[in-house]
């Protein structure tokens, strides 16, 4: 059984750097074609994908929040961390991470951090 | 960037209605599109990925077709349990893209 659970603090100040971590089971981010992401969800609005790190340390980003963001792994913890430099207001929102095999649907997802931006 | 636009943002439909939610791609993504399911409050779920094929445990009332830039997910009897929010995924290429939703209310 896949799981993943992330974690990081709740309320960060404007300009702070955000560092979340996601902590998964039931893969390895070492096996061809397997790929961790980030998505985050403003409260009411729609998904918005972020950062994907592959097995093999191959990482893609959203172009918007690109200069902002930095994915990592560290396959011998079984964690992926995301950090975001900057942090406002706005970026205020539930971050979820999501295990993929391939191309298709991230599947499963983490039950997601919700992350104020306040000072 | 490819971009994607789901129609309609909101729905109301009663228990036993047949429902179709669209979503258009702005370039071709083959069949590299997926379909969540999200309750408030909760994480979202893969119903259906690679534009038809059902995810396992899902039930048999919800399919997707599609291919290119034009899909759909249709619920065949609506059911209490899917008033939700539904969002459609493109794979094909980052930067991955979300439609907007189409959230499904009880009439």
């Amino acid at each position: 059984q896949i799981t993943l659970k992330e974690s990081g603090p709740t309320l960060v100040k404007p300009t702070q750097t955000l560092t979340l971590t996601c902590t998964f089971s039931g893969f390895s981010l070492s096996t061809s074609g397997v790929s961790v992401g980030w998505i985050r969800q403003p409260p009411g609005k729609a998904l918005e994908w972020l950062a994907l790190i592959y097995w093999d340390d191959d990482n893609r980003y959203s172009p918007s929040l690109r200069t902002r963001l930095t994915i990592t792994k560290d396959t011998s913890k079984n964690q992926v961390v995301l950090t975001m430099t900057n942090m406002d207001p706005v970026d205020t929102g539930t971050y979820y991470c999501a295990h993929r095999s391939g191309q298709f649907a991230f599947d499963p997802w983490g039950q997601g951090t919700l992350v104020t931006v306040s000072s | 960037d490819i971009q994607m636009t789901q129609s309609p943002s909101s729905l109301s439909a009663s228990v036993g209605d047949r429902v179709t939610i669209t979503c258009r791609a702005s370039q071709s993504i083959s069949r590299y599109l997926n379909w969540y399911q999200q309750k408030p409050g909760k994480a979202p779920k893969v119903l259906i990925y690679a534009a038809s094929s059902l995810q396992s445990g899902v039930p048999s009332r919800f399919s997707g077709s599609g291919s290119g830039t034009d899909f759909t997910l249709t619920i065949s009897s609506l059911q209490p349990e899917d008033f939700a929010t539904y969002y459609c995924h493109q794979s094909y290429s980052t930067p991955y893209a979300f439609g907007q939703g189409t959230k499904l209310e009880i009439k």
